[in-house]
């Protein structure tokens, strides 16, 4: 069981939005900044949101994230095909002295 | 270009060693603080060890504490990860990345496999 809490799927058609949770405790997320990572099938994760809402160069402005309390959410606009994947969140926790993802969510086009 | 490539994964015993290496190419990796991530097979990510610029600070996940050891060789542009008492639930893909001034983990590695099985 994954300290930081993810549904484990989430779809929409084209065009769509879907947004993914990320539901942690005060001595991660509440804590620490968030990174959200994309990871197709088959392939090393990347980095889509940095620091809960920065987008690295050559993200799409589709993606965004956002950071409440002991919570973080990312948000898919305008829904594509290439976006199915796995997405994770991550941070530090300062209990367990290491960094903790999310369980992951496979997003389905559909 | 900047790449990361792992090597040494293998199927071994319950109880048995093996040798992890990352080699780094396309940029100087004692610029960085390196991490080991794994990825059970058809599962999510689990963060495993890491180790910081000058090899002076290391830390491990409570999972793999006491069995696996991590390190670096900047005159080879090399990271290490030795792993001992090998266990079933050590079974997973092994990948290093890089860690970034802005904390999150940005070259990735295409991973090794590594299987523990009798």
């Amino acid at each position: 069981q994954s300290v930081l809490t993810q549904p484990p799927s989430a779809s929409g058609a084209p065009g769509q939005r879907v947004t993914i949770s990320c539901s942690g405790s005060s001595s991660n997320i509440g804590t620490n900044t968030l990174h959200w990572y994309q990871q197709p099938p088959r392939t090393a994760p990347k980095v889509l949101i940095y620091r809960n809402t920065q987008r690295p160069s050559g993200v799409p402005d589709r993606f965004s994230g956002s950071k409440s309390g002991t919570s973080a959410s990312l948000a898919i606009s305008g829904l594509q095909s290439e976006d199915e994947a796995d997405y994770y969140c991550a941070t530090w926790d300062d209990s367990l002295d290491g960094w903790v993802f999310g369980g992951g969510t496979k997003l389905t086009v559909l | 270009e900047v790449q990361l490539v792992e090597s040494g994964g293998g199927v071994e015993q319950p109880g048995g060693s093996l040798r992890l290496s990352c080699a780094a190419s396309g940029f100087t990796l004692d610029d960085y603080t390196i991490h080991w991530v794994r990825q059970t097979p058809g599962k999510g990510l689990e963060w495993v060890s890491l180790i910081n610029g000058d090899g002076g600070v290391t830390l491990y996940a409570d999972s793999v504490r006491g069995r696996f050891t991590i390190s670096r060789d900047n005159s080879k542009n090399s990271l290490y990860l030795q792993m001992k008492t090998l266990g079933i639930e050590d079974t997973a893909l092994y990948y290093c990345a890089t860690e970034n001034s802005s904390g999150y983990f940005q070259h990735w590695g295409q991973g090794t496999l590594v299987t523990v099985s009798s």
